[in-house]
């Protein structure tokens, strides 16, 4: 079936450790996004991309890297500079120049310690 | 900053049509209303978008006040499986999905 995975769907680290979220997505869409989402809150946008080698920043870039190599996959690094990255993460796809669906992942919920 | 105003939370029972607010007074020419839903730890889930004229489908109906500053979501016939984070929210236009602004949201509980 076509739709997005991210994996894992939990992860642990350890304070001061990079971490990288996988998003792959078998849609053949060429627009990807990342979010991250705070306990009762809404979404916000950290990064998002539109073609392959291009991406550009959302909202709260600060502390997060992107790459995209391949139409397929969007991973997100956690850097050790994001001064609280607990939370919930979330990759989406969509067409490029669509004015409708968005397509989310399950999420990835990182836990600092 | 969201541009959509959506009541914290409703009510609902089981089997009984649900009408979801939302207002939207600054709304540009371009802009389209979209409505997405999310159940707990999970991601969203599109439900329906439009823009001018009143939208049906397998999920839900949207009614656009003429004006379109507010916009109402339809649920037909409420299941336990539609309680969730309901969120509207404005696009302005072609390939604006990276730019839609998720709010807080009204959280829905469906009564059995």
């Amino acid at each position: 079936d076509g739709g997005i995975t991210q994996s894992p769907k939990y992860l642990f680290r350890k304070e001061g450790q990079n971490v990288t979220l996988s998003c792959e997505q078998n849609l053949n869409h060429d627009a990807m996004y990342w979010y991250r989402q705070d306990p009762g809150q809404g979404l916000r946008l950290i990064y998002y991309s539109q073609i392959v080698n291009d991406f550009q920043k959302g909202d709260i870039a600060e502390g997060y890297s992107v790459s995209r190599e391949k139409k397929e996959s969007f991973p997100l690094t956690v850097t050790s500079a994001q001064k609280n990255p607990t939370a919930f993460y979330l990759c989406a796809s969509s067409i490029l120049g669509d004015t409708g669906e968005l397509f989310f992942g399950e999420g990835s919920r990182l836990t600092v310690l | 900053d969201a541009k959509t105003t959506q009541p914290n939370s409703m009510e609902s029972n089981e089997e009984e049509p649900v009408h979801l607010p939302c207002n939207h007074s600054t709304i540009s020419g371009t802009d389209y209303i979209h409505w997405y839903r999310q159940l707990p730890s999970q991601g969203p889930e599109y439900v329906i978008h439009g823009l001018t004229s009143n939208v049906n489908n397998r999920m839900a109906s949207l009614a656009i006040a003429e004006d379109r500053k507010s916009s109402t979501l339809i649920l037909h016939r409420a299941t336990l499986r539609d309680a969730a984070v309901y969120y509207c929210i404005l696009g302005d236009g072609v390939g604006s999905q990276g730019n839609l602004i998720f709010g807080k949201g009204t959280k829905l509980s469906v009564k059995p």
